[in-house]
């Protein structure tokens, strides 16, 4: 059984630039969710996919947006990047419905310069 | 809005001995999930243990426990026999059953445990 993976695992940007990280689901799993998590903090919701469609959204701006594909990995997009986007940036899967216990992957690093 | 609390930002606990971290939550559902994970350097989240609320029965995998007061809402977790590897952060968090909606987990802002050999 292959685990929840994403790339890239570091990457620096500069203010007002885009960016795309990536996530591939654990099998078995059709829910994908996008966490960020700000330096000392716990993780915050950004967004949930489920059969490629968004299915919940924390309280980020739409310039977060994300992508499911057929196979149930994941894109999430950062437009207009700004300093405070500054953070690590968790993808979590899980099988909708019942206890659905989110896997995580091991992140991404996003720095803002 | 559900909101959990994790109240002691740091704890350290001797190396065979054992440590209990504290979380409370608020909601008006009934109905939920409650979840420990666990966050050591590598930054990968991994699930600890879990507790449906409807179950009255505390959850146990092997030397991790909880203690789960559904009226007070505490999901107390408890760490047995410590060992250098539990050193890590530690979170909280909260599920509602999915009910066509999301199925957001609501964290808690960390607990850091430090192990002593």
């Amino acid at each position: 059984e292959t685990g929840v993976t994403q790339s890239p695992t570091h990457l620096i940007k500069t203010r007002g630039q885009q960016v795309t990280l990536r996530c591939s689901s654990q099998s078995g799993h059709n829910t994908v969710s996008w966490y960020q998590q700000a330096l000392g903090q716990g993780p915050q919701f950004i967004f949930q996919y489920y059969r490629e469609e968004e299915n919940g959204r924390g309280n980020f701006p739409p310039r977060f947006s994300g992508l499911q594909f057929p196979n149930y990995s994941s894109e999430l997009n950062v437009n207009a990047l700004e300093l405070d986007d500054s953070a690590l940036y968790l993808c979590a899967s899980s099988s909708v419905g019942g206890i659905g216990v989110q896997y995580f992957g091991p992140g991404t690093r996003l720095l803002v310069l | 809005a559900q909101t959990v609390t994790q109240s002691q930002p740091e704890m350290s606990v001797q190396e065979a001995e054992t440590v209990t971290l504290s979380c409370t939550y608020d909601t008006s559902e009934s109905d939920y999930y409650l979840f420990w994970y666990k966050q050591p350097p590598s930054r990968q989240m991994i699930l600890v243990i879990r507790q449906e609320a409807y179950k009255q029965q505390n959850a146990t995998e092997n030397r991790f426990s909880v203690n789960f007061q559904k009226a007070a809402k505490s999901f107390s977790l408890k760490i047995s026999d410590s060992q250098l590897g539990d050193a890590a952060m530690y979170f909280c968090a909260y599920r509602i059953p999915s009910q066509g909606g999301s199925e957001k987990l609501v964290f808690g802002k960390g607990t850091k445990l430090t192990v002593n050999p």
